[in-house]
Formats: structure tokens, sequence, C-alpha cells
């Protein structure tokens, strides 16, 4: 079936790195997508979305990027800082309601 | 204010009992879900509710899981007869309103464990 899957299970960067995690996804008719952190032991967290008619979004020290083309999504993490440790998901949601998450990146950090 | 929170945050059961997990939405969220996060996977849509309509059952795996959500509130997820595959993170999350941009907010998972 469709899924929304990631292209690395792993990253490692030093502090003060700039990290970018990728994800490709298959449902062309979702309109909406969504990053999520969780550090261990913890529910995800919302981290930053973007909608279809968008090709970048930013937050703080982070930023999105869609290319509706090839069906990719990025997660950039500016100045990345150990605290940024954690297991990153993009997720989607076509039909509106539940999200389809791909299986996530492992981002290490260290000092 | 308050997260979503579950209970219990871990449980230990024995193959072939039946178990109950806990959430407790938002205040004012009149949409919940069931996530189930098996090791080193990401999360797999389980079951919504969104305020009085029928729930959306369509990711639960087996008829052993069921879910309820009593008052518009409080839900529990019912797995009969675990199996040692149901061990995983099961986790609830709960928004404004279902669909959209409303943001899902997640709680710290119940982490099962079946021997």
């Amino acid at each position: 079936g469709e899924s929304v899957g990631l292209h690395l299970p792993t990253l490692s960067v030093q502090e003060g790195d700039n990290s970018i995690i990728n994800c490709a996804y298959s449902n062309s008719a979702s309109d909406y997508f969504i990053w999520y952190k969780q550090e261990s032991g913890k529910g995800p967290q919302f981290i930053i979305d973007i909608r279809s008619n968008m090709d970048k979004r930013q937050g703080q020290r982070v930023t999105v990027l869609l290319n509706k083309t090839v069906k990719h999504l990025s997660l950039q993490i500016a100045a990345t800082q150990p605290g940024d440790s954690a297991v990153y998901f993009c997720a989607e949601n076509p039909a509106g309601t539940a999200l389809i998450f791909g299986k996530g990146t492992t981002l290490s950090v260290s000092s | 204010g308050a997260g979503v929170s579950q209970s219990p945050s871990n449980k230990v059961t024995e193959k072939g009992k039946d178990v109950e997990l806990r959430c407790d939405p938002i205040s004012g969220h009149t949409a919940l879900y069931w996530y189930r996060q098996s090791l080193g996977q990401g999360l797999e849509f389980l079951i919504y509710f969104q305020g009085n309509s029928a729930p959306d059952k369509s990711g639960l795996p087996s008829d052993r899981f069921s879910a309820e959500r009593t008052g518009g509130s409080v839900s529990t997820l019912t797995i009969q007869r675990t199996q040692q595959e149901d061990s995983a993170v099961y986790l609830c999350a709960s928004s404004l309103l279902a669909g959209g941009s409303y943001e899902q907010y997640f709680g710290p998972g119940t982490r099962l464990t079946v021997t």
C-alpha cells in the first residue's frame, strides 16, 4: 500500500552542523505533511508542518521543504545541538484524519 | 495545561490474557486516535474517534482489538487473548478536531510486553 518512508535510518552529525533528514512519500493525494520528533520514552512531538500549496516553511532553527514533483519532503535543522538527538518521523495526512508515518530517522549529535 | 495522559506506562502480561489501556485526551479535544509503535518501527494507525460519530476502525489488526470512548473523553483500548506479536508501545493522540491541519498531540504511550 501507499506509505511514507525515510531515506536513511540513521544520521550522525557534529554539534553545530546543519542536519538534513529526508522523506519520500507515495500518496499523491496527500496535501498536508508533518515532521515529528520522538525522544526516548516519550510520544512524538510536533515540529513543523507544511501544506501542499507551499514549497518551504520555516520555524525556529527548522525548515521543511516540499517537492511535489518528486514527492520528497525534507527537514533541515540549523546549528544542530545535542538536544536535537532523537528519532524524526515524517507523516502525511491524506484522508484528513489518521496520520501515516514513515519508519523514522535516528539523529545522533556528538559534541 | 495538561497534555494527553496514558496509563499504565508499562504493562507486562502473559500470553492469552486480556489487557486494557487507558487514554485521557486534552480537555476539549473532540478527536482521539490510537497508534501502535513496534520496536524500531514507525507508528501504525489503529482507530480514531471524532465526537459522536462512529469510530474509524480500519487500522485494527484483528478482532481481538477494540476500543471505546466514553462521554466523548476518556478512551480504553482493549486487547483480548494477547499474543507476543502484540508487544509494542501503544500511543494515544488527541486533536481539537479531526482532519486538516489540526495538530495531533501525543501521550507518552503504554509499553505492552506479552510474555
